[in-house]
């Protein structure tokens, strides 16, 4: 069976810090990959996805960046935070573009 | 441009009472259409899906094309039932991988 593992599960990082928001799933092969950010009133907004290694696609401009370096692995980073990138992160997978997507536990990220 | 609606950010209703969440969609083609939803404390997961016509957990969806809504139902609520739901229209088997939500409706269903 397919699992998805995405840690840690809170993090509490200084202004000004990186981060790196790891990833992985399991049990199948060239899956679709996702970053979303969930945030109370503003609810699923997409960051980034990924059809294959290497390719990345984003939905919309930020202090954020997303790689790929293996077929199951999805790194969410940031060079240095900002306040405004505190929130819930949720990384996602499914087999093919737009079918049912399995999302990971979720980072809780704040900024301080 | 792809779009999806959900008018209301808050339904509180009392248990056994009917209830509606609704969802619009703007959208190229013909989607095919979602509901996930997210229990306290779980992981967001998917409730039903359109093209299977079922109904899970007493929740059904009708795609009605000519309004482009896809309104989930249910006819007798239960507490159990109180979540965040997203409503998400998608490109079935289109090349572009941008799954995208609603902003979400959290039903809250009171005793």
């Amino acid at each position: 069976s397919q699992t998805i593992h995405q840690w840690p599960a809170t993090l509490v990082q200084p202004v000004g810090s990186p981060l790196s928001l790891e990833c992985t799933v399991e049990g199948t092969s060239n899956p679709n990959l996702y970053w979303y950010r969930q945030a109370a009133g503003r609810g699923l907004q997409l960051l980034f996805y990924s059809v294959g290694i290497g390719q990345i696609s984003s939905e919309v401009p930020q202090n954020l960046s997303a790689s790929r370096p293996q077929d199951r692995q999805f790194i969410l980073s940031s060079k240095k935070l900002l306040l405004s990138d505190s929130g819930f992160y949720l990384c996602a997978w499914s087999r093919q573009p737009n079918t049912e997507a399995f999302f990971g536990q979720g980072t809780r990220l704040t900024v301080v | 441009a792809q779009r999806v609606t959900q008018p209301e950010k808050l339904l509180s209703v009392f248990k056994g009472a009917p209830v509606e969440l609704k969802c619009n969609y703007s959208y190229s083609g013909s989607p095919e259409l979602f509901w996930y939803v997210q229990y306290s404390r779980q992981r967001l997961q998917l409730l039903l899906r359109h093209i299977s016509r079922e109904s899970i957990k007493g929740f059904t969806a009708d795609l009605n094309k000519g309004e482009t809504s896809f309104h989930l139902k249910k006819p007798f609520a239960q507490e159990e039932d109180s979540a965040m739901y997203y409503c998400a229209p998608q490109n079935y088997g289109g090349s572009q991988g941008n799954l995208i939500f609603g902003k979400g409706t959290k039903l809250s269903v009171k005793p």
